[in-house]
């Protein structure tokens, strides 16, 4: 595997059910961040981990709760979660004190529909 | 306040052809990051381009060029012989402070379509 890898590349989950996201990167690098991009709108940060750290966390609910076991996976477990939490999930990673400015390099995303 | 704004959400133009996608930023901090990523219709968002505050020079990299004018706060893309492969959406991005795992900030995004 090269680059950042997600999985599952789709999910249907009811209200009710409890899920997780995966995500892997390959590249060495130090810190991790998800995304959620929903139709219409643009990017949203949602967590920043650097160096397994949790660094940002923006004013996400407490519905989704990640977790950054070590440098190469970050997780995002889902519950209880809304029809308008539908959505494509972003991870990305970077490298701080990298070249071009620590550019963020994503995976391929997971979408994800609420029933 | 947008950050970041990108004025055209679609364009069309013929292959070959040279397109450039408009991009303006606001901020006040004097050293800040921009990127250009490309998302096709898979959805992973693809690294093209980076340029710094304080790079004297245009970012290229292969067809993709930034049109940088910091006075204008303007980071425009430019891609040159356009293929039928770069019909995608196209997204600017913003980091404030010039390194460290701070968040980005996007536009709205730009669709581009190439006609054969």
């Amino acid at each position: 595997e090269t680059g950042v890898t997600q999985t599952p590349r789709h999910l249907v989950m009811g209200m009710t059910n409890k899920k997780s996201l995966k995500c892997e990167q390959h590249l060495g690098h130090n810190a991790m961040y998800w995304y959620k991009q929903s139709a219409k709108k643009p990017l949203e940060l949602m967590f920043v981990y650097s160096l397994e750290e949790r660094v940002e966390n923006n004013s996400v609910p407490s519905r989704f709760s990640p977790e950054c076991p070590n440098s190469s996976h970050l997780f995002l477990h889902l519950h209880t979660l809304q029809p308008e939490d539908s959505a494509l999930y972003l991870c990305a990673s970077s490298q701080r004190g990298g070249i071009n400015g620590d550019t963020q390099y994503f995976g391929p995303g997971t979408r994800l529909t609420v029933l | 306040a947008q950050k970041i704004t990108q004025t055209q959400p679609g364009m069309f133009v013929q292959e070959k052809e040279a397109v450039t996608l408009d991009c303006t930023y606001d901020t006040s901090d004097q050293s800040y990051g921009l990127f250009w990523y490309k998302q096709p219709s898979s959805g992973e968002m693809i690294f093209l381009i980076y340029q710094g505050s304080y790079d004297e020079q245009n970012a290229t990299e292969g067809r993709y060029s930034l049109n940088f004018q910091k006075a204008r706060k303007s980071a425009n893309l430019v891609i040159s012989a356009s293929q039928l492969g770069d019909s995608a959406m196209y997204f600017c991005a913003m980091r404030e402070g010039l390194q460290g795992a701070q968040k980005l900030v996007f536009g709205q995004g730009t669709r581009l379509t190439i006609n054969p």
